[in-house]
Protein backbone atom coordinates (compact mmCIF):
# COMPACT_ATOMS: atom_id res chain seq x y z
CA UNK A 1 0.00 0.00 0.00
CA UNK A 2 1.44 3.55 -1.28
CA UNK A 3 2.46 6.15 1.73
CA UNK A 4 1.34 9.59 1.82
CA UNK A 5 2.78 11.59 -0.78
CA UNK A 6 3.84 14.95 -1.47
CA UNK A 7 4.90 16.71 -4.40
CA UNK A 8 7.02 18.37 -4.90
CA UNK A 9 10.35 17.35 -3.05
CA UNK A 10 12.19 20.43 -3.03
CA UNK A 11 10.64 23.90 -4.17
CA UNK A 12 12.87 27.29 -4.68
CA UNK A 13 11.42 30.24 -4.95
CA UNK A 14 11.82 34.18 -4.85
CA UNK A 15 9.85 36.29 -1.83
CA UNK A 16 6.13 37.58 -3.48
CA UNK A 17 5.88 34.47 -5.46
CA UNK A 18 3.52 32.12 -4.96
CA UNK A 19 4.09 27.92 -4.39
CA UNK A 20 1.30 25.22 -4.12
CA UNK A 21 2.22 22.31 -2.00
CA UNK A 22 -0.02 18.76 -2.67
CA UNK A 23 -0.52 15.66 -0.77
CA UNK A 24 -1.76 13.10 -1.36
CA UNK A 25 -2.95 10.71 1.82
CA UNK A 26 -2.73 6.99 2.24
CA UNK A 27 -6.20 5.79 0.33
CA UNK A 28 -9.00 5.46 2.33
CA UNK A 29 -7.59 7.79 5.82
CA UNK A 30 -10.57 10.28 6.35
CA UNK A 31 -8.24 12.53 8.37
CA UNK A 32 -5.44 14.84 6.66
CA UNK A 33 -2.86 16.98 8.91
CA UNK A 34 -0.72 19.54 8.05
CA UNK A 35 2.66 20.53 9.75
CA UNK A 36 5.68 22.12 9.33
CA UNK A 37 9.16 22.48 10.60
CA UNK A 38 10.76 26.13 10.39
CA UNK A 39 14.39 26.94 11.19
CA UNK A 40 15.52 24.02 12.97
CA UNK A 41 12.52 24.12 15.65
CA UNK A 42 10.00 21.47 16.40
CA UNK A 43 7.46 20.23 13.90
CA UNK A 44 4.36 22.34 14.22
CA UNK A 45 0.76 21.59 13.49
CA UNK A 46 -0.83 23.93 10.95
CA UNK A 47 -4.23 22.34 10.13
CA UNK A 48 -6.47 19.35 10.27
CA UNK A 49 -8.64 18.23 7.28
CA UNK A 50 -11.89 15.60 7.86
CA UNK A 51 -12.65 14.12 4.29
CA UNK A 52 -13.03 17.87 2.88
CA UNK A 53 -14.05 19.84 5.82
CA UNK A 54 -11.42 21.90 8.08
CA UNK A 55 -11.49 20.53 11.22
CA UNK A 56 -8.99 22.71 13.31
CA UNK A 57 -6.42 25.75 11.45
CA UNK A 58 -5.55 26.85 14.74
CA UNK A 59 -2.11 26.44 13.61
CA UNK A 60 -1.95 28.67 10.24
CA UNK A 61 0.30 31.33 10.36
CA UNK A 62 -1.59 34.09 8.70
CA UNK A 63 -3.93 34.54 5.48
CA UNK A 64 -0.82 34.01 2.90
CA UNK A 65 -1.46 30.58 3.78
CA UNK A 66 -5.16 28.46 1.90
CA UNK A 67 -5.47 24.92 2.47
CA UNK A 68 -7.85 23.20 0.62
CA UNK A 69 -9.17 19.40 0.03
CA UNK A 70 -11.43 19.34 -2.38
CA UNK A 71 -13.56 16.10 -2.73
CA UNK A 72 -11.93 14.80 0.12
CA UNK A 73 -8.83 13.14 -1.60
CA UNK A 74 -5.60 15.19 -2.02
CA UNK A 75 -4.80 18.43 -0.77
CA UNK A 76 -2.76 21.46 -1.66
CA UNK A 77 -1.25 23.93 0.73
CA UNK A 78 -0.53 27.19 -1.13
CA UNK A 79 1.48 30.09 -0.03
CA UNK A 80 0.82 33.93 -1.42
CA UNK A 81 2.51 35.81 -1.44
CA UNK A 82 5.67 33.85 0.19
CA UNK A 83 7.74 35.46 2.48
CA UNK A 84 11.36 34.53 3.45
CA UNK A 85 10.19 33.35 6.99
CA UNK A 86 7.80 30.87 5.33
CA UNK A 87 10.96 28.26 4.48
CA UNK A 88 10.87 25.11 6.19
CA UNK A 89 10.03 21.56 5.70
CA UNK A 90 6.43 21.15 5.46
CA UNK A 91 4.84 17.74 5.87
CA UNK A 92 1.52 16.25 5.37
CA UNK A 93 0.26 12.77 7.37
CA UNK A 94 -2.94 10.83 7.13
CA UNK A 95 -4.62 9.03 9.46
CA UNK A 96 -8.03 6.44 9.38
CA UNK A 97 -11.03 7.60 11.06
CA UNK A 98 -11.54 4.29 13.74
CA UNK A 99 -13.59 6.39 16.21
CA UNK A 100 -11.16 7.24 18.30
CA UNK A 101 -10.38 11.31 19.08
CA UNK A 102 -6.54 10.42 17.66
CA UNK A 103 -5.47 7.55 15.53
CA UNK A 104 -1.98 7.25 14.27
CA UNK A 105 -1.13 9.64 11.81
CA UNK A 106 1.30 8.59 9.01
CA UNK A 107 3.87 11.40 7.59
CA UNK A 108 4.80 11.76 4.33
CA UNK A 109 8.57 12.36 3.03
CA UNK A 110 7.61 16.48 3.21
CA UNK A 111 8.38 19.08 0.93
CA UNK A 112 11.49 21.39 1.57
CA UNK A 113 10.63 25.16 0.57
CA UNK A 114 13.69 27.89 0.22
CA UNK A 115 12.67 31.51 -0.32
CA UNK A 116 15.21 33.58 -1.18
CA UNK B 1 2.06 27.46 27.15
CA UNK B 2 1.84 24.35 25.80
CA UNK B 3 5.13 22.40 24.84
CA UNK B 4 7.33 18.92 24.64
CA UNK B 5 10.87 19.30 25.61
CA UNK B 6 13.85 16.53 25.29
CA UNK B 7 16.69 16.12 28.07
CA UNK B 8 18.94 15.39 25.39
CA UNK B 9 19.66 16.81 22.31
CA UNK B 10 22.21 13.84 21.18
CA UNK B 11 22.83 10.59 21.68
CA UNK B 12 25.42 8.54 21.65
CA UNK B 13 25.45 5.14 22.01
CA UNK B 14 27.90 1.31 21.07
CA UNK B 15 25.62 -0.89 18.83
CA UNK B 16 24.31 -3.55 20.73
CA UNK B 17 23.48 -1.53 23.77
CA UNK B 18 20.48 -0.67 24.65
CA UNK B 19 19.10 3.19 24.16
CA UNK B 20 16.91 5.33 26.51
CA UNK B 21 15.05 8.73 24.60
CA UNK B 22 13.90 10.58 27.94
CA UNK B 23 11.08 13.35 26.24
CA UNK B 24 8.76 15.43 29.41
CA UNK B 25 5.84 17.20 28.29
CA UNK B 26 3.98 20.00 29.96
CA UNK B 27 0.67 19.23 29.04
CA UNK B 28 -1.24 17.01 32.02
CA UNK B 29 -4.28 17.43 29.17
CA UNK B 30 -2.53 14.84 27.25
CA UNK B 31 -3.88 11.30 26.93
CA UNK B 32 -2.13 10.22 23.67
CA UNK B 33 1.97 9.93 23.12
CA UNK B 34 3.88 8.86 20.00
CA UNK B 35 7.31 8.31 18.86
CA UNK B 36 8.45 9.03 15.29
CA UNK B 37 11.78 8.34 14.03
CA UNK B 38 13.32 10.93 11.38
CA UNK B 39 16.33 9.82 9.09
CA UNK B 40 17.58 12.43 6.87
CA UNK B 41 15.57 13.71 4.00
CA UNK B 42 12.41 11.52 5.03
CA UNK B 43 9.32 12.27 6.88
CA UNK B 44 8.82 10.90 10.68
CA UNK B 45 8.20 7.07 10.79
CA UNK B 46 5.39 6.17 13.17
CA UNK B 47 7.76 3.91 15.88
CA UNK B 48 5.23 3.17 19.10
CA UNK B 49 2.45 4.96 20.67
CA UNK B 50 0.78 4.45 23.90
CA UNK B 51 -1.74 6.27 25.51
CA UNK B 52 -2.83 7.92 29.27
CA UNK B 53 -4.45 4.52 30.58
CA UNK B 54 -1.49 2.89 29.57
CA UNK B 55 2.42 3.12 31.71
CA UNK B 56 4.12 0.92 29.44
CA UNK B 57 3.78 -0.87 25.75
CA UNK B 58 6.22 -3.03 23.78
CA UNK B 59 6.92 -3.25 20.27
CA UNK B 60 9.86 -5.13 18.37
CA UNK B 61 12.82 -4.12 20.01
CA UNK B 62 10.97 -0.77 21.31
CA UNK B 63 9.36 0.04 24.49
CA UNK B 64 7.67 2.97 25.63
CA UNK B 65 7.18 4.20 29.31
CA UNK B 66 4.61 6.93 30.33
CA UNK B 67 4.95 8.41 33.94
CA UNK B 68 1.93 10.15 34.01
CA UNK B 69 2.71 11.24 37.82
CA UNK B 70 6.00 13.38 36.53
CA UNK B 71 5.10 13.67 32.87
CA UNK B 72 7.55 11.76 31.33
CA UNK B 73 8.21 9.81 28.35
CA UNK B 74 10.86 7.39 27.22
CA UNK B 75 11.57 5.53 24.21
CA UNK B 76 13.88 2.51 25.11
CA UNK B 77 15.81 0.52 21.73
CA UNK B 78 16.74 -2.81 22.32
CA UNK B 79 20.13 -4.28 20.88
CA UNK B 80 20.37 -0.76 19.22
CA UNK B 81 21.66 -0.98 15.52
CA UNK B 82 23.70 1.29 12.71
CA UNK B 83 19.70 1.80 11.39
CA UNK B 84 18.69 3.29 14.46
CA UNK B 85 20.68 6.14 14.01
CA UNK B 86 17.82 8.91 13.14
CA UNK B 87 16.16 11.90 14.74
CA UNK B 88 13.38 10.93 17.31
CA UNK B 89 11.01 13.02 18.16
CA UNK B 90 8.33 12.70 21.04
CA UNK B 91 4.43 13.93 20.42
CA UNK B 92 1.45 14.64 22.94
CA UNK B 93 -1.57 14.81 21.82
CA UNK B 94 -3.91 16.89 24.61
CA UNK B 95 -7.72 15.26 23.98
CA UNK B 96 -7.32 16.35 19.92
CA UNK B 97 -5.72 15.23 16.75
CA UNK B 98 -3.45 17.87 16.59
CA UNK B 99 0.21 16.28 17.60
CA UNK B 100 2.78 18.72 19.91
CA UNK B 101 6.43 17.29 18.60
CA UNK B 102 9.31 18.03 20.93
CA UNK B 103 12.61 19.08 19.59
CA UNK B 104 14.44 15.96 18.72
CA UNK B 105 16.89 14.13 20.22
CA UNK B 106 19.81 12.80 17.19
CA UNK B 107 20.60 8.84 18.40
CA UNK B 108 24.20 7.82 16.98
CA UNK B 109 25.35 4.84 16.60
CA UNK B 110 28.83 3.99 16.63
CA UNK B 111 30.19 0.03 15.71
Amino acid sequence: EAGVTQFPSHSVIEKGQTVTLRCDPISGHDNLYWYRRVMGKEIKFLLHFVKESKQDESGMPNNRFLAERTGGTYSTLKVQPAELEDSGVYFCASSQDLGEVQETQYFGPGTRLLVL
Amino acid sequence: GESVGLHLPTLSVQEGDNSIINCAYSNSASDYFIWYKQESGKGPQFIIDIRSNMDKRQGQRVTVLLNKTVKHLSLQIAATQPGDSAVYFCAESPGTDKLIFGTGTRLQVFP
